[in-house]
């Protein structure tokens, strides 16, 4: 079975920009989460996608939004970029619920911001 | 939401035994305790998840006591290629974020 799979892997962006991030969920999986890793701040979570309705929401400003698509694939949109938006965006999915259960990693996608 | 504690670093030797610990004194009823491992720019790896008592698999086993005010992550023989940071995490699924902590850096030395 195919893993969490993230598109693109890497971006440079420009301060002002927007970006969107694409996650692919493991074949079955319901639950879609999005985190930000820092070195600073380290794993902090975003939001929670599970059967297209957004489940919960870290403490995040309102330029991070997500959606998730019928076939559970997900993405994010940062806007109007910060030069503190540099970091690896993390997606994981699980059959259900993301804190009750395991959940898969993909590998990142390393986001810079100039 | 139970919040966790976890020591920030730990340093062993191959070949030994590493338990690491996490207390989490507010743990619910309905929670699990779920560890993770992670390596240098990849996303986190499930290791093991239990309720109570004892769990083993090929990996690692984790240790629960009674009252489940702290679980103890034990890995047999370490290798230098168990140098990550584990993270500690619980839940049930009906927790408004989820909350990965900073884990704990182990460093196997040879």
């Amino acid at each position: 079975k195919a893993g969490v799979t993230q598109t693109p892997r890497y971006l440079i962006k420009t301060r002002g920009q927007q970006v969107t991030l694409s996650c692919s969920p493991i074949s079955g999986h319901r639950s879609v989460s999005w985190y930000q890793q820092t070195p600073g701040q380290g794993l902090q979570f975003l939001f929670e996608y599970f059967s297209e309705t957004q489940r919960n929401k870290g403490n995040f400003p309102g330029r991070f939004s997500g959606r998730q698509f019928s076939n559970s694939r997900s993405e994010m949109n940062v806007s109007t970029l910060e030069l503190g938006d540099s970091a690896l965006y993390l997606c994981a999915s699980s059959l259900g619920l993301a804190d009750a259960g395991t959940q898969y990693f993909g590998p990142g996608t390393r986001l810079l911001v100039l | 939401l139970a919040k966790t504690t976890q020591p920030i670093s730990m340093d062993s030797y191959e070949g030994q035994e590493v338990n690491i610990t996490c207390s989490h004194n507010n743990i619910a009823t309905n929670d699990y305790i779920t560890w993770y491992q992670q390596f240098p720019s990849q996303g986190p790896r499930f290791i093991i998840q239990g309720y109570k008592t004892k769990v083993t698999n090929e990996v690692a086993s984790l240790f629960i006591p009674a009252d489940r005010k702290s679980s103890t992550l034990s890995l047999p023989r370490v290798s230098l290629s168990d140098t990550a940071v584990y993270y500690c995490l619980v839940g049930d699924g009906r927790d408004d974020k989820i909350i990965f902590g900073k884990g704990t850096r182990l460093h196997i030395l040879p």
